[in-house]
């Protein structure tokens, strides 16, 4: 069964510092790692879809990497701002129930003024 | 540009009462999707749709019907709803080609 972990859960950083958030996924069977922005209240945004065959995207200051082979993905958001404060989260596509998206617990971002 | 709209935003049920949530997108997107999001358990899919008229189960359907008969359209209902569908309920949508996900805004759904 696939797993999708974030770790922390939660982040506090002063503003203007560049972080790296961190998703893990159990299998590598997987057929893209889509990350998301939830502001409180709020649905989830779209920002970055990696497919599996590709090593990143970029979007303006934010920056994803995924390495399949070791299930692993970074979110690294550059000159971070207390805008970018939002629960981030991954989810990951699987080959088989490809319908089916696995999404990790987040991540609690807050960028401190 | 309204993209996927949600209705209602909160609603309180008797354990035992029937509604039904309605998802509207105006993107023209084939698929959509409905998922309940819980403290500790993430986002789980709930039923989805690759197309007007066809559903499928995903990851927790039970107790959960629902129907797509306008592609605009896809509705959740709860025939007999139990505090353990006390939850907050995101319907999302996509084109045929992208896997990009649109979101609407939740609705904050409490059974007593």
């Amino acid at each position: 069964k696939q797993e999708v972990t974030q770790i922390p859960a939660a982040l506090s950083v002063p503003e203007g510092e560049n972080l790296v958030l961190n998703c893990s996924f159990t299998d590598s069977a997987i057929y893209n790692l889509q990350w998301f922005r939830q502001d409180p209240g709020k649905g989830l945004t779209s920002l970055l879809l990696i497919q599996s065959s590709q090593r990143e995207q970029t979007s303006g200051r934010l920056n994803a990497s995924l390495d399949k082979s070791s299930g692993r993905s970074t979110l690294y958001i550059a000159a971070s701002q207390p805008g970018d404060s939002a629960t981030y989260l991954c989810a990951v596509r699987l080959i088989q129930g490809a319908q089916k998206l696995v999404f990790g617990q987040g991540t609690r971002l807050t960028i401190n003024p | 540009n309204a993209g996927v709209t949600q209705t209602p935003k909160f609603r309180v049920l008797k354990t035992g009462q029937s509604m039904t949530l309605l998802c509207a997108q105006d993107m023209n997107h084939e698929y959509m999707y409905w998922y309940r999001q819980d403290p500790g358990m993430g986002l789980r899919l709930i039923h989805y749709s690759v197309g007007e008229g066809t559903t499928a189960k995903g990851e927790v359907p039970d107790g959960y019907n629902v129907s797509r008969l306008k592609k605009q359209n896809f509705l959740l209902g709860l025939e007999s709803a139990a505090p353990s569908q006390t939850s907050v309920y995101f319907c999302a949508s996509r084109p045929w080609v992208d896997e990009k996900l649109f979101f609407g805004s939740g609705t904050q759904l409490s059974v007593l």
